[in-house]
């Protein structure tokens, strides 16, 4: 079993849908979980961070964690064609350790 | 502007061949990262080095070396050892101050002709 699991998509949805995805993980000792957004042939950008379990919202994304069932969401509200890209989740443990990245989903956001 | 550089943004190699690809950042961060990326296989991390002069083996170390004899630089060396170098690379950054994400650059596209 992979340490993180993301379904790779293709996910497609018209433009001003509400967007959910989701990642899975089997080790409970990650304690910061990521969202990167990756644009073709491009590096990931930062899109949102969260600290343990919680919610975390910053205009039109909202990022979940769920510790007790070791599962992530990434929520994109009235989603836009520019948000058409790859969507990786990435976790790691407490101290200095490296990330740990899903596959990644790719989003397509119909006009 | 603060940021991480890679060069070169499209690299060739030929079948026995060691190249290497440059990675440089000015945002003064003390950890620096290199991933592989596939086509659905996400990033999987080659090598990755706290400090200089100091560096450790990812999930994918064979066939790579690294070097780090300056903060600003983690140069990554595909060797003739790796059979299937063909990839997108990304290297990254993270300092001390910043308890959450990575810089990353932008990338080399490596193919293998």
């Amino acid at each position: 079993q992979k340490e993180v699991e993301q379904d790779p998509g293709p996910l497609s949805v018209p433009e001003g849908a509400i967007v959910s995805l989701n990642c899975t993980y089997s080790n409970s000792a990650f304690q910061y979980f990521m969202w990167y957004r990756q644009y073709s042939r491009k590096g990931p950008e930062l899109l949102m961070y969260t600290y343990s379990s919680g919610n975390k919202e910053d205009g039109r994304f909202t990022a979940q964690v769920d510790k007790s069932s070791k599962y992530i969401s990434l929520f994109i509200r009235d989603s836009q064609p520019s948000d058409s890209a790859t969507y990786l989740c990435a976790m790691r443990f407490s101290g200095n350790t490296p990330l740990v990245f899903g596959k990644g989903t790719r989003l397509s956001v119909i006009a | 502007d603060g940021g991480i550089t890679q060069s070169p943004k499209y690299l060739f190699r030929k079948e026995g061949q060691n190249v290497t690809l440059s990675c440089e950042q000015n945002l003064n961060h003390d950890a620096m990262y290199w991933y592989r990326q596939d086509p659905g296989q996400g990033l999987r991390l080659i090598y990755y080095s706290q400090i200089v002069n100091d560096f450790q083996k990812g999930d994918i170390a064979e066939g790579y070396s690294v070097s780090r004899e300056k903060k600003e630089s983690f140069p990554l060396t595909v060797t003739s050892a790796q059979k299937n170098p063909t990839a997108f690379y990304l290297c990254a950054s993270k300092g001390t101050a910043t308890n959450y994400g990575y810089t990353f650059g932008s990338g080399t596209r490596l193919t293998v002709v």
